[in-house]
């Protein structure tokens, strides 16, 4: 089975600190990707990764920046935490598209961020 | 461009009655439409995925899907709820083929089953 885990659960945070969310997958997929879920907003994705050391911007990057410096594992950083930045963050992770062309992405369990 | 729409934010059954999440989309090119389920404090689980195998599509614990390309749904149904079906659904479309990675997913629909 696929196994997606994120690095913390719950995470409280002040505002201007910077945060470290982190994601680790096992079965070698070369997408991965940054949620965030608000209540009446369905998930928005922040950010994506195609490959080591690349990155492109989804619909809501303002505010955050992502590192991926090995297959397996991206990184979701806020440089200064601010108050709105409070929500549920979710990793994702698929197969490179043309490997699957129906894009399933395989979830993890989301860390609640409160941000005070 | 894609889209999905759920037409309601909030649904609610008895057990043991049937179960219907409605869900539109549109698509630019064929697309691959999954169904997502997320319980409470959990992430989200994949229930089923539209393969264009066949418009029917069957998933875990009891759920299925039908495909209607005439009027663009994917709709989501269960002859019999069960208490453990109370959850959030998203439905969720994909441009399949090409490099598109994109995910589109609906705003959700909270099923509520009462006993």
């Amino acid at each position: 089975d696929v196994k997606v885990t994120q690095s913390s659960r719950y995470l409280v945070k002040r505002t201007g600190e910077k945060v470290f969310l982190e994601c680790v997958q096992d079965m070698d997929h070369e997408n991965m990707f940054w949620y965030r879920q608000d209540p009446g907003l369905g998930l928005r994705l922040i950010y994506f990764s195609y490959d080591v050391k690349m990155k492109e911007k989804g619909d809501i990057p303002e505010g955050y920046s992502v590192s991926r410096e090995k297959k397996e594992r991206f990184s979701l950083i806020l440089e200064s935490a601010s108050t709105n930045q409070t929500s549920m963050y979710l990793c994702a992770s698929s197969l490179w598209v043309w490997r699957d062309s129906y894009n399933e992405q395989f979830f993890g369990p989301g860390t609640r961020l409160t941000v005070l | 461009a894609q889209s999905v729409t759920q037409l309601d934010s909030h649904v609610s059954v008895s057990e043991g009655t049937p179960v219907l999440l409605r869900c539109n989309y549109s698509s630019s090119y064929s697309p691959s439409l999954f169904w997502y389920v997320q319980h409470p404090n959990k992430g989200l689980q994949l229930l089923l995925k539209y393969t264009s195998a066949a418009t029917l599509v069957k998933g875990i614990n009891g759920f299925e899907a039908e495909f209607k390309k005439s009027e663009t749904s994917f709709h989501l149904t269960k002859p019999s709820a069960h208490m453990s079906d109370a959850a959030e659904y998203f439905c969720v479309v994909s441009e399949s083929g090409g490099s598109n990675y994109k995910l589109t997913f609906g705003k959700g629909t909270l099923l509520t089953v009462n006993p």
